[in-house]
């Protein structure tokens, strides 16, 4: 099946400043690798995901950008503010078409200092 | 709009016992899965359905059993609870396999 590395598994900053969170897979064939934000005590939500004809997309504070070649995507949050703060997932979906299924990252802990 | 509704919220169950955790979604959605989440190993798929009457097995199938009767419920049956089980369970949803999938509120299970 698929495998998802996911880095860092925590992240600090301070407010206004970057976040970048790394994932790689495994699976050539993937063709949609989505993000999930997770609050304490609730089910993961979408933020942004990409297609594997995109190479980059964004919106507003959050970027998410795709290199097929080396099988990595990549979320980036600029000036990030304390309600950023949460567990951050990348997956990737591997299978036939018709049965697509989801592979998840391990999660990183966002911290926003304020 | 209720979206992907789990029930119950919180279950404590004695090693040996059997339940069902319940998942109802509205949007007429065609995938459904069940995940479970322990802590550092993210989210792992246990079994997944593209219709109804269809199941499959994710990758942590063992010690649960599915069925897909209608496009809007999609219980995960616990056959005989181990503490291995202990976990927080999320149950979502989605229109294909490539579109955005959406989870409902998780239902936190020990097994003592």
């Amino acid at each position: 099946g698929e495998n998802v590395e996911q880095h860092p598994s925590t992240l600090s900053v301070q407010e206004g400043d970057s976040a970048v969170i790394k994932c790689t897979y495994s699976d050539s064939a993937s063709n949609y690798f989505p993000w999930y934000k997770q609050e304490l005590g609730k089910g993961p939500q979408l933020i942004i995901d990409i297609r594997s004809n995109v190479g980059e997309k964004k919106d507003q504070r959050i970027a998410v950008t795709l290199n097929k070649t080396a099988k990595h995507f990549s979320l980036h949050i600029t000036e990030t503010q304390p309600e950023d703060s949460a567990v951050y997932f990348c997956a990737a979906t591997f299978g036939r078409a018709g049965s697509y299924q989801l592979t998840f990252g391990k999660g990183t802990k966002l911290s926003v200092i304020p | 709009n209720a979206g992907v509704t789990q029930t119950p919220k919180f279950q404590v169950l004695k090693t040996g016992q059997s339940m069902t955790l319940q998942c109802a979604q509205d949007m007429n959605h065609e995938y459904m899965s069940w995940y479970r989440q322990d802590p550092g190993m993210g989210l792992r798929l246990i079994h997944y359905s593209v219709g109804a009457g269809i199941t499959d097995q994710g990758e942590v199938p063992n010690g649960y059993n599915v069925s897909r009767s209608t496009t809007e419920d999609f219980p995960l049956r616990l056959l005989s609870a181990a503490p291995s089980q202990t976990s927080v369970y999320f149950c979502a949803s989605s229109g294909t396999g490539e579109t955005e999938a959406f989870f409902g509120q998780g239902t936190r299970l020990t097994v003592v």
